[in-house]
């Protein structure tokens, strides 16, 4: 199993560019989320879903849209890109039994200009 | 939202010595994880304690969860350079809900 996979790994967009970052797991995991870390301030959700076709959202959700047409994808979409997004994304999913554990992609570096 | 406090923010140390990082809420969770991270990567999961008053242990580190279940620490006897990362703990009331985040711990040991 690859486990969660998030591609890319760098991006770079200039303020008002749009562009979808990926998120796949192989898991069969129910839960799967979205989350932005900056120094300081910890990993703050942006959206969550509990199942497909079942969204909802998180602590930081506004500038961000997501979907969740199958079990094993997660896009998250940035509309139009502003530098307060500059930041490292993190997609994770957990199953939908069992503790909360949850299991994390690589990340992803967004860096907005 | 539920919030964690984690202390201290920041620890740098030397090789050998011990330390304990802490985990605080005001709200009861009906798990709590704890994780490290390393830089340039994603959380990994050390534990999760579920039990009031639960310990446990992973090589040179303990878990401990309170007896009321908000609250928890990690113990970290000896620490080596190969501890350096981000300990992070995540709680939350179970079910769908999706766990909070502490801000975290930032641990340097130093060689």
């Amino acid at each position: 199993n690859a486990g969660v996979t998030q591609t890319p790994k760098f991006q770079v967009l200039k303020t008002g560019q749009s562009m979808t970052l990926q998120c796949a797991q192989d898991m069969n995991h129910e839960y799967m989320s979205w989350y932005r870390q900056d120094p300081g301030m910890g990993l703050r959700l942006i959206h969550y879903s509990v199942g497909a076709g079942i969204t909802d959202q998180g602590e930081v959700p506004n500038g961000y849209n997501v979907s969740r047409s199958t079990t094993e994808d997660f896009p998250l979409r940035l509309l139009s890109a502003a530098p307060s997004q500059t930041s490292v994304y993190f997609c994770a999913s957990r199953p939908d039994r069992g503790g909360d554990e949850q299991y994390f992609g690589p990340g992803t570096r967004l860096t907005v200009t | 939202t539920q919030l964690l406090e984690q202390s201290p923010q920041f620890l740098s140390i030397q090789e050998g010595e011990n330390l304990t990082v802490y985990c605080n809420s005001s709200s009861v969770f009906s798990s709590l994880q704890w994780y490290r991270q390393e830089p340039g990567e994603g959380p990994v999961l050390l534990v999760t304690v579920v039990t009031g008053g639960e310990v446990k242990k992973l090589k040179r580190l303990t878990f401990q969860f309170g007896d009321a279940r908000k609250d928890s620490s990690l113990h970290i006897t000896a620490a080596q350079p190969g501890d350096t990362g981000l300990y992070l703990c995540a709680g939350g009331p179970g079910g769908s809900y999706i766990p909070t985040f502490g801000r975290g711990t930032s641990l340097i040991v130093h060689p």
